[in-house]
């Protein structure tokens, strides 16, 4: 039981360079997360999927897509990257069932220049 | 929309002290109050949580305490140890809908 993987673990792109993040979840969890990491701000959310086909937007939105591919795999979409989105990306899933606990993935670090 | 402030940003003690870290929230049907360990490099996880019908949780060395009326809980690690140092987030959420973090308190416990 992996519980919440990611891919890549670092990646640096230059500006405007386009590129997915990856995220899958083995815990049958319904709701899936991606958040961005700053120094200083905490955990912000980006994009959250409360189930298999369904998307909404988070806090920062702005500069990314998201895809629930199926109830495992949640990926991020970065089209035209750009240096404000330098930070480290974490998904996170979540049964819905009266638990409420988010289980983190490792995260990706992602540079842009 | 809910808004989480934590404090304080740092937090500095001696092995064995106890340590007390803050979070007030804005939105009062917000009624699960999760706290996550974030230790260097690696990923956030939960150590303990609270729901809106309790006041107080405890977990050996660690609680947690509400008051929804003041909209206010805190984390408290009591004879905290060198390993116990890390960033701490709190979270607030309705129910099943997502969480709102708080920024973080960096503790640093020294032998």
């Amino acid at each position: 039981n992996a519980g919440v993987t990611q891919t890549p673990k670092f990646q640096v792109l230059k500006t405007g360079q386009s590129m997915t993040l990856q995220c899958a979840q083995d815990m049958n969890h319904n709701s899936m997360y991606w958040y961005r990491q700053d120094p200083g701000m905490g955990l912000r959310l980006i994009y959250y999927s409360a189930s298999e086909g369904t998307t909404d937007k988070g806090e920062v939105p702005n500069g990314y897509n998201v895809s629930r591919l199926n109830k495992r795999e949640f990926s991020l979409r970065l089209e035209s990257a750009a240096p404000s989105q330098t930070s480290v990306y974490f998904c996170a899933s979540m049964e819905t069932s009266g638990a409420d606990t988010q289980y983190f993935g490792p995260g990706t670090r992602l540079t842009v220049l | 929309g809910e808004n989480v402030e934590q404090h304080p940003s740092t937090l500095s003690v001696q092995e064995g002290d106890s340590a007390v870290i803050k979070c007030t929230y804005s939105d009062s049907a917000s009624n699960y109050f999760p706290w996550y360990k974030q230790e260097l490099g690696k990923r956030p996880q939960l150590i303990i949580d609270i729901r809106s019908n309790v006041g107080e949780k405890k977990d050996q060395r660690i609680a947690v305490t509400l008051n929804k009326t003041a909209k206010h809980f805190s984390l408290h690690i009591t004879e905290t140890q060198p390993e116990d140092s890390a960033v701490y987030f709190c979270a607030a959420s309705r129910g099943f809908q997502k969480l709102v973090f708080g920024t973080g308190t960096r503790l640093l416990v020294s032998p």
